[in-house]
């Protein structure tokens, strides 16, 4: 069956700092790997997808993902961090290949400190 | 492209009364869609899978009896927590697949907040 773990529930950064935010999956097929975004009391935006092809992935606000397949992880990166960064975030892998079904991990919240 | 919304927004509701939740895709057609929960501070949990023109899939665990969907158009799908009790309480999300595009993305909702008293 397929499970995401995301390391840290929480994690703060300064402005300008890197921002890091980790995720390994269990998938007993090629996986689908998403990044979602959620601000509070709203839906998730898509931030960033790996499905096949180049394991390095560029997703919006400067954000990129890269897929290692040997250490099974999907870490979500950002060079530079913004206030407006500071949201939760959720990795989550699609069951079968494909996206009909999504299971998410727990949710990291970035704060970004000024 | 590829906006979905949700109404209401929030919604209160005394224990014992049914609440509708719609779920709309405002600029294309989606034959499937999902819906979630999300419980505070914690992930979101797929309850059930809707096709258009077909009954719902629900997960395990999720009483189908007590959360009514209903995918009546490729635009629409609605989801009706019926008897609500406080225990229903919860931030309820739901997301659309494209008909026509590649298969690998849903489309979000904003999500509803539900207070049962």
């Amino acid at each position: 069956a397929q499970s995401v773990t995301q390391l840290g529930s929480h994690v703060s950064v300064s402005e300008g700092a890197l921002v890091l935010l980790r995720c390994n999956y269990s998938s007993s097929v090629p996986p689908y790997l998403f990044w979602y975004v959620q601000y509070p009391n709203q839906g998730l935006q898509l931030l960033l997808k790996y499905t096949t092809g180049a394991t390095l992935v560029k997703g919006i606000n400067g954000f990129e993902a890269e897929f290692k397949k040997s250490e099974t992880s999907f870490h979500l990166t950002k060079p530079s961090a913004h206030m407006s960064d500071a949201a939760e975030y959720f990795c989550a892998v699609s069951v079968g290949g494909g996206s009909e079904k999504l299971v998410f991990g727990k949710g990291t919240k970035l704060t970004v400190n000024p | 492209g590829a906006v979905v919304s949700q109404h209401p927004s929030w919604v209160i509701c005394k224990s014992g009364t049914s609440v509708k939740i719609e779920c709309r895709s405002l600029d294309f057609q989606a034959t499937t869609m999902f819906w979630y929960r999300q419980f505070p501070k914690q992930s979101l949990m797929l309850m059930a899978t809707s096709n258009e023109g077909s009954k719902a899939t629900y997960e395990q665990g999720v009483e189908k009896d007590k959360f009514l969907i209903n995918h009546a158009s490729l635009t629409l799908s609605t989801l009706t927590v019926t008897s609500a009790h406080p225990e229903d309480s919860s931030f309820y999300i739901c997301s659309a697949r494209p008909r026509v595009r590649r298969t690998d993305t849903q489309y979000f909702g904003p999500g509803t907040r539900l207070t049962v008293l």
